[in-house]
């Protein structure tokens, strides 16, 4: 059984240039939602999509946009970057909606903003 | 809007002693509530859950959960900690928008690190 996977795992980029980031959902899962984990903290909530639409947001600038293809991978997409963009990506898939409560998170891009 | 809080950041602990990591959150009602652990340059894997009924979850790798209604709090505890068990330990609580489709969201807190010693 497949889990969750993201590439790529490293990227460095400078401060301006946009970036995508990919995700494969658990083998079955429909939801993906994506997570930025700075630092030392722990990981907070980008957005999630569902049926190839963002459900819901957090508070995050629209720098930050994503996308769901048809057969549920999805991209994270970062524009103008900062240096504070620099962390670990998250992505966590779930199905429903027998399971949408549990999410299962891949390994994680790192990003580093130079 | 609803808050985590693990107080502690960091612990250590004697390999074979046991282990208590301390959560509480603030929401209007019960949440999910969700123990993760994350090893270093990992992602997070998922310890166990509490949704409802009793209030004492058994997780993977030996770990187990209360949850006291009457103080907010979800706290995870092995019996016997492994040098393995080094990680950081995230609390999270899940919270659910009804407009629409429906989605569903994740809250964490700052994570504790557990370190173990020999």
């Amino acid at each position: 059984d497949a889990g969750v996977t993201q590439s790529p795992t490293h990227l460095i980029k400078t401060r301006g240039q946009q970036v995508t980031l990919r995700c494969s959902p658990k083998s079955g899962h429909d939801t993906v939602s994506w997570y930025q984990q700075a630092l030392g903290q722990g990981p907070q909530f980008i957005f999630q999509y569902y049926e190839e639409e963002e459900r819901q947001r957090g508070n995050f600038p629209d720098r930050f946009s994503g996308h769901q293809f048809p057969n549920y991978s999805s991209e994270l997409n970062v524009n103008a970057l900062l240096l504070g963009d620099s962390a670990l990506y998250l992505c966590a898939s779930s199905l429903r909606p027998r399971d949408l409560e549990t999410q299962y998170f891949g390994p994680g891009t790192r990003l580093l903003v130079l | 809007a609803q808050s985590v809080t693990q107080p502690d950041i960091h612990i250590t602990v004697s390999e074979g002693a046991s282990l208590e990591l301390r959560c509480n959150y603030s929401y209007g009602a019960t949440p999910y509530l969700f123990w993760y652990v994350q090893s270093p340059g990992q992602g997070l894997q998922l310890l166990l859950k509490y949704f409802s009924g009793d209030t004492l979850v058994q997780g993977i790798k030996g770990f187990e959960a209360e949850f006291k209604r009457s103080q907010s709090s979800f706290t995870l505890r092995k019996p016997s900690v492994h040098w393995s068990d080094a990680a950081e330990y995230f609390c999270a609580v899940g919270l659910f928008s009804y407009s629409g489709a429906g989605s569903y969201q994740l809250t964490f807190g700052k994570g504790t690190k557990l370190s173990v010693i020999p």
